[in-house]
């Protein structure tokens, strides 16, 4: 059962950093692209940052870009996001979600169960 | 980016009746490799999103039959045939031909 489990959401205060991280078991995750999507509660969905199944490539929302970092370690099933210099506008819930083996463009298929970023001083 | 825009916002409907939702893109969503990204996904009162259709009209596992995904180029709609109580939820239709991915603002489907 593929299973996908984030952590690290918290309450910063404006231009603070935060580091989510998505524990993935289930699957071989060395083999799919993964990615990050955000949710402001009640609201709409919007794609933040995908990453390759090497890790090579990187693509980001240009909301995001210079401020977010998505990375991941296939050893250990892992996959993290940084997000520094944090706005208002960046609180949500955020999404681990899983790719396809080269691509998401068909939209994850697996979803986590989301972690809270609220950015207030 | 591409701008997806989804109608209606919101759809009473009642149980056992059929439900259609459609999706209209700012581009054509066909993309080179002869595929066409566009995908829906349900999101059910405090969970978060499932997949339902990817590549318009391709079902996912355990989806049941009576939803259905039909289109092409900017246009694209999903229907239900007889909406049953645990259709409750917000819909939402992506695009993952052009980058950045975007979706629709969300259909809300409650029952009459």
């Amino acid at each position: 059962e593929v299973q996908l489990l984030e952590s690290g959401g918290g309450l910063v205060q404006p231009g603070g950093s935060l580091r989510l991280s998505c524990a993935a078991s289930g699957f071989t995750f060395s083999n799919y692209v993964m990615t990050w999507v955000r949710q402001v509660p009640e609201k709409g969905l919007e794609y933040v940052s995908t990453i390759t199944a090497s890790g090579g490539d990187t693509y980001y929302a240009e909301s995001v870009k210079g401020r977010f970092t998505i990375s991941r370690d296939n050893s250990k099933n892992m996959l993290s996001l940084q997000l520094n210099s944090l706005r208002a506008d960046d609180a949500a819930i955020y999404y681990c979600a899983k790719g396809g083996p080269s691509s998401s463009r068909e939209g994850p298929d697996y979803w986590g169960q989301g972690t809270l970023v609220t950015v207030s001083s | 980016d591409v701008v997806m825009t989804q109608s209606p916002l919101s759809l009473p409907v009642t149980l056992g009746q059929p439900a259609s939702i459609s999706c209209r893109s700012s581009q054509s969503l066909a993309h080179s490799d002869g595929n066409t990204y566009l995908n829906w996904f349900q999101q059910r009162p405090g969970q978060s999103p499932r997949r339902l259709i990817y590549k318009v009209s391709n079902r996912d596992s355990g989806v049941p039959d009576r939803f259905s995904g039909s289109g092409s180029g900017t246009d694209f709609t999903l229907k239900i045939d007889r909406v049953e109580a645990e259709d409750v939820g917000v819909y939402y239709c992506m695009q993952g031909t052009h980058w950045l991915y975007t979706f629709g603002q969300g259909t809300k489907l409650e029952i009459k």
